[in-house]
């Protein structure tokens, strides 16, 4: 299995742009979740869906942050417009099922940096 | 509120002596805990998770973790370290929050391993 995959691995952009980060879940799993990881503010989930569908969204820090999951296979981050202060490592992962004590299979991560 | 302590932002060992590192929880209801690992660029990955089971838990490459709920802990052990285990540890406790169970990482602990 080729794991979680996220795209790209590094996006440099400047301020006002907007930026979209892509996951490809392992395959058969059903939840997927993004992370966002700072120094200031360590690790945090922003979103997670279950079967396709946003199940809880209260991490995104505001209306700027937007995510999809059109199918099983692939799921989008978009900042819109883009700010320096969104500058972190974005992760994406997947569990087998939708509890929250599953396993959780953490992609490589996107190195986003806003200029 | 759930949450998660990890007492030491960094501990230094040498190959070949024992690795504890330390992690204090508070929560209002029975959690589940992990531990998980992330290698410097790498995503994250699971080491080992206590969910009601057994109280001591053991992990890959040699971890294990005893949960000790008059201590509220969750301490992370080895008996021996090696090179490879030079990395980023996470504690992580199930929370509920707003009707949603979420995941709280702690702040992380920094392993450094000298020969």
């Amino acid at each position: 299995d080729a794991g979680v995959i996220q795209s790209p691995r590094h996006e440099v952009t400047e301020m006002g742009q907007e930026v979209t980060l892509r996951c490809k879940p392992i395959s058969g799993h059903n939840s997927l979740f993004w992370y966002r990881q700072t120094m200031m503010r360590g690790l945090e989930l922003l979103i997670y869906f279950n079967n396709n569908v946003p199940i809880d969204d209260s991490g995104m820090p505001e209306d700027r942050f937007s995510a999809k999951m059109p199918n099983a296979s692939f799921s989008t981050l978009k900042i819109q417009p883009s700010e320096p202060r969104d500058s972190a490592v974005y992760f994406c992962a997947s569990t087998e099922r939708g509890g929250l004590t599953d396993t959780q299979y953490f992609g490589p991560g996107t190195r986003l940096t806003v200029l | 509120a759930q949450s998660v302590t990890q007492l030491d932002s960094h501990v230094s060992v040498s190959e070949g002596t024992p690795v504890l590192l330390r992690c204090n929880y508070s929560s209002s209801y029975s959690p589940s805990l992990f531990w998980y690992v992330q290698h410097p660029n790498k995503g994250l990955q699971l080491l080992l998770k206590y969910t009601s089971a057994a109280t001591l838990v053991k992990g890959i490459n040699g971890f294990e973790a005893e949960f000790k709920k008059s201590e509220t802990s969750f301490h992370l052990t080895k008996p021996s370290a090696h090179m490879s285990d030079a990395a980023e540890y996470f504690c992580v406790v199930t929370a509920m929050n707003t009707g949603f169970q979420k995941l709280v990482f702690g702040t992380g602990t920094r392993l450094l391993v000298s020969p």
